[in-house]
């Protein structure tokens, strides 16, 4: 089992829909979660990150958290075409919790 | 415009060359990251510093040889590096250790490829 999981897509989504990303993760120890999009041939940035339970809301992006099903969400309201990306799951795990493991990343396609 | 800088942006080197990548930032934080990431995959860790110090070498051939001169400054020495070497490298810092709930903000990255 790997330690992240996404589905790999694509997800495509109309312009101005919501568009829904899932992620799983294996370590119940972890605490910290994050969010990354990546264009093609560019690096991540990071556009939310979530530690506690619950819904965190920042502007169109909305992160969910249940540690209790190991599960974290990305929503993504009134997509646009500048969406369009890979969204990559992130979660510290390791003994220490100094480690930040990817998931093989969610590519999101956003139609006109 | 990312607040970590690598250099060079681009990088092609022979098998038996030794190089170098540089990655440097400003914003006064204490962990620093270097990650290798190839097409369509995502990042994987290759060594933590934490506090200047190395915090983890995720088991990284010798090949790759990692520096911290200082907190601003992380260095990757290359040598005798391999043809499935080539990737993108990412560097990556943190206000503090990740378990400090610190996220982690990368640089563009520098594009190695081994002739």
């Amino acid at each position: 089992q790997k330690e992240v999981e996404q589905n790999s897509g694509p997800l495509s989504v109309p312009e101005g829909a919501i568009a829904s990303l899932n992620c799983t993760y294996s370590d119940r120890g972890s605490q910290s979660f994050f969010w990354y999009r990546q264009y093609s041939g560019k690096s991540p940035e990071l556009i939310m990150f979530i530690y506690s339970n619950g819904d965190k809301e920042d502007g169109r992006f909305t992160a969910q958290l249940n540690k209790a099903s190991q599960y974290v969400s990305l929503l993504i309201r009134d997509s646009q075409p500048s969406d369009s990306a890979t969204y990559l799951c992130a979660v510290n795990t390791g003994a220490a919790g100094n480690k930040l493991t990817f998931g093989g990343g969610t590519r999101v396609l956003v139609k006109p | 415009d990312t607040e970590v800088t690598q250099t060079p942006k681009h990088l092609v080197m022979g098998m038996t060359n030794k190089k170098s990548l540089k990655c440097e930032q400003h914003m006064g934080h204490r962990a620093m990251y270097w990650y290798k990431q190839k097409a369509k995959k995502p990042p994987e860790l290759m060594f933590v510093y934490s506090y200047e110090k190395l915090s983890i070498n995720e088991s990284v051939p010798s090949r790759f040889s990692p520096e911290c001169p200082n907190s601003s400054l992380l260095n990757l020495h290359l040598h005798a590096l391999q043809p499935e070497d080539s990737a993108l490298y990412l560097c990556a810092s943190s206000q503090g250790p990740l378990f400090d709930y610190s996220p982690l903000h990368f640089g563009n990255g520098t594009r190695l490829t081994v002739t």
